[in-house]
């Protein structure tokens, strides 16, 4: 069965500081998809970031990075220079890939808080 | 090209009554996705259509709950006799027909059962 850990239920941090979000997935697929997405207190869902299994380069857009270690069935995300606007809840989602459904597996979500 | 739009945004509904919840895709897209956020938890996947069919209800209460997604027109996610641990957000997603892991979202349906 497919399943996604969010461990860190809140994160504070000061504004300008760098954060990373854990999660930790497990999966029997070979190939599959991960994903961030962004809940901010609007409630609507953005979508932050998109990888495959078979690419584990990490990737750097802007102020976010992240980190996928598949060995470890890890994908980490950062925020560098923390701004008061990333406040939201960050979800991480794992799909499998070619299957009969590509429902999105979510974990319960990191609810970041910048101060400012 | 518009988004996935979904109505009503907000619907309050006393016990007993039916909710019906709307989805248009995207302009193109032929797959729609049902998820479900209870308050305080992430979103739990509900259902999957195409066109007419029903592909994956895994996720569906077996009682009480419904979705179709009509030759022509919007999807809808039909709950009869709505009971308080209803009230949820229920985001519904849409994809191409070739690339069902690349899902944009709708804005939501909160959903206030009082």
């Amino acid at each position: 069965a497919q399943k996604v850990t969010q461990a860190q239920t809140e994160i504070s941090v000061v504004e300008k500081e760098d954060v990373t979000l854990d999660c930790v997935y497990e999966t029997r697929d070979t190939t599959y998809y991960l994903f961030w997405y962004k809940q901010p207190p609007s409630g609507e869902l953005v979508f932050l970031i998109r990888r495959n299994s078979f690419d584990e380069q990490n990737e750097i857009s802007g102020r976010y990075s992240w980190n996928f270690q598949k060995s470890t069935s890890s994908v980490n995300f950062t925020i560098t220079a923390s701004q008061v606007v990333d406040s939201a809840v960050y979800f991480c989602a794992l799909s499998e890939w070619g299957g009969a459904t590509n429902k999105l597996i979510f974990g319960t979500g990191t609810l970041l808080a910048v101060q400012p | 090209n518009a988004g996935v739009m979904q109505n009503p945004r907000h619907l309050v509904r006393r016990r007993g009554q039916e909710a019906r919840l709307r989805c248009s895709p995207m302009k193109g897209h032929s797959h729609v996705y049902w998820y479900r956020q209870l308050p305080e938890e992430g979103l739990k996947f509900m259902v999957y259509l195409q066109k007419e069919n029903i592909i994956d209800e895994s996720g569906m209460p077996k009682e009480r709950f419904s979705a179709e997604f009509p030759k022509e027109g919007p999807s809808i996610l039909r709950i009869q006799q709505v009971v308080r641990g209803d009230s949820a957000a229920y985001f519904c997603a849409s994809s191409p027909r070739d690339r069902g892991w690349e899902q944009y979202f709708g804005p939501g349906t909160r959903l206030t059962v009082t």
